[in-house]
């Protein structure tokens, strides 16, 4: 159990687009979930953590404008990433937590032209 | 605000060579301590945790690590590596502050298992 699924796994944007991309928790259900970034090479930053039925926390730096965070069910959070840019390509990864544990999804690669 | 501190950024180990990472962090207070891997193309998996208890815990694909307090480390083991372990490795901590708890990571060690 404790499968997490992201969709897209890839998308190709034009600069100034915006593109959802999905978190679903697919065996169980998670009031919290969270959303990261990863740049190659590198770790994964945290983005804003996700909660089912209230408006999402934010990390310093992380503009709230840009990066629309819903979570509409236990099982699914969206993250909107808004009028994109090339700097906003990059490898987005959800997790749901079940308990203190996270799980993770696959990832979503970003590339904005 | 706690951190976490891999130091081994590229490790290159021959097979049957024995492994180990290191992870450091800087909070003084409880933590849950956290193993995961990363192979190339797949998405994080947990390889191991710390909650409490034996210091000493083994986890999945003969992976070990050691918690000692007294250091604030968390390091990684295994005593044979297979070419197969190549991937990026995560360690991570939170907190244990009721649930969802946000989970700093360190900056990787990408492990290179060489036949």
């Amino acid at each position: 159990g404790a499968v997490v699924s992201q969709h897209p796994s890839r998308v190709i944007c034009k600069s100034g687009t915006s593109v959802k991309i999905e978190c679903r928790s697919l065996d169980f259900q998670a009031t919290t979930m969270f959303w990261y970034r990863q740049f190659p090479k590198q770790s994964l930053m945290l983005m804003a953590t996700s909660n089912e039925g209230s408006k999402a926390t934010y990390e310093q730096g992380v503009e709230k404008d840009k990066f629309l965070i819903n979570h509409a069910s236990l099982t699914l959070s969206t993250l909107t990433v808004t009028s994109a840019h090339p700097e906003d390509s990059s490898f987005y990864i959800c997790s749901a937590s079940r308990g203190v544990e996270q799980f993770f999804g696959p990832g979503t690669r970003l590339t904005v032209l | 605000a706690q951190s976490v501190s891999q130091h081994n950024h590229h490790v290159i180990l021959s097979e049957a060579a024995s492994l180990e990472l290191g992870c450091n962090y800087s909070y003084g207070g409880t933590v849950n301590l956290f193993w995961y891997v990363q192979y190339p193309g797949q998405h994080l998996q947990l390889l191991l945790k710390y909650f409490s208890g034996d210091p000493l815990v083994k986890g999945i694909k003969g992976f070990e690590a050691e918690f000692i307090k007294s250091k604030f480390s968390f390091n990684l083991r295994k005593p044979s590596v297979q070419w197969s372990d190549t991937a990026e490795y995560f360690c991570a901590v939170n907190r244990p502050a009721g649930t969802a708890s946000k989970l700093t990571f360190g900056t990787g060690t990408r492990l290179q298992v060489t036949l």
